[in-house]
């Protein structure tokens, strides 16, 4: 158990509709990561948030939003889905992950939601 | 963007069995970390290991930095081995970074009794 919590484990939804996945990160990490693990893409970085504002942003279709939240848990909105966006959604986090050096510290990994899209 | 090429694809062995997994990168990198894949789809942290070598049981793993090459050696290989493994680096070299990993594509590793 990494101690990264993801819900549902599962979600099954139409093409058109609004999904909201939630993560809360391990205790006293600050940063957290969505990740999304499909067929053809394999695994790619979504967004980053430290403290509630936003870092970095990957491939993230501007279908995605994301927030963290002062409780320091996250939720990553899909919106207008396709089939396409069928795939495993994982969130990570760990202590930093912000300014020099950030990289240096372990990303832990949540069981992930599994989301697809008839 | 930094490249990351999982070798081999796939590996079958035989319970009892050791096997090499290699990662190459094509950036110098702040974070690298090797990972197991389930059957169930669980990511699990393996290594965190940006240089150096490391040990976990029947696990272990050596970065060659400079070599832009890390390594991951299974030994005495058994069923719950099996899964897919993943590389994953973050790119940078003491400069301002956010974490972002980039991953291979893994190795597909079945353990057969």
């Amino acid at each position: 158990d990494s101690g990264v919590t993801q819900t549902p484990k599962h979600l099954i939804t139409a093409t058109g509709q609004r999904v909201t996945l939630r993560c809360s990160p391990r205790s006293g990490d600050l940063s957290v990561y969505w990740y999304q693990q499909s067929l053809d893409q394999g695994l790619q970085f979504l967004i980053q948030y430290y403290n509630g504002e936003e870092r970095a942003k990957g491939n993230i279709l501007e279908r995605f939003s994301a927030q963290q939240f002062p409780d320091l848990h996250s939720e990553l909105n899909l919106s207008s889905l396709e089939l396409g966006d069928s795939a495993l959604y994982f969130c990570a986090s760990s202590v930093v992950g912000i300014g020099e050096w950030a990289g240096a510290d372990t990303q832990y990994f949540g069981p992930g939601t599994r989301l697809t899209v008839l | 963007g930094i490249q990351v090429e999982q070798s081999p694809p796939d590996l079958i062995l035989q319970e009892g069995a050791n096997s090499t997994l290699r990662c190459n990168f094509s950036d110098s990198v702040n974070n690298l970390q090797w990972f197991h894949q389930n059957p169930w789809g669980q990511l699990i942290n393996l290594f965190y290991i940006p240089s150096g070598t490391k040990q976990n049981g029947r696990l272990s793993a050596t970065t060659v930095a400079t070599e832009r090459y890390s390594l991951l050696y299974i030994s005495s290989s058994q069923t719950t081995d099996s899964g897919v493994y993943f590389c994953a680096v973050e790119a940078g070299a003491g400069g301002t970074s956010y974490g972002k990993l980039t991953f291979g594509q893994g190795t597909i590793l079945t353990v057969h009794p």
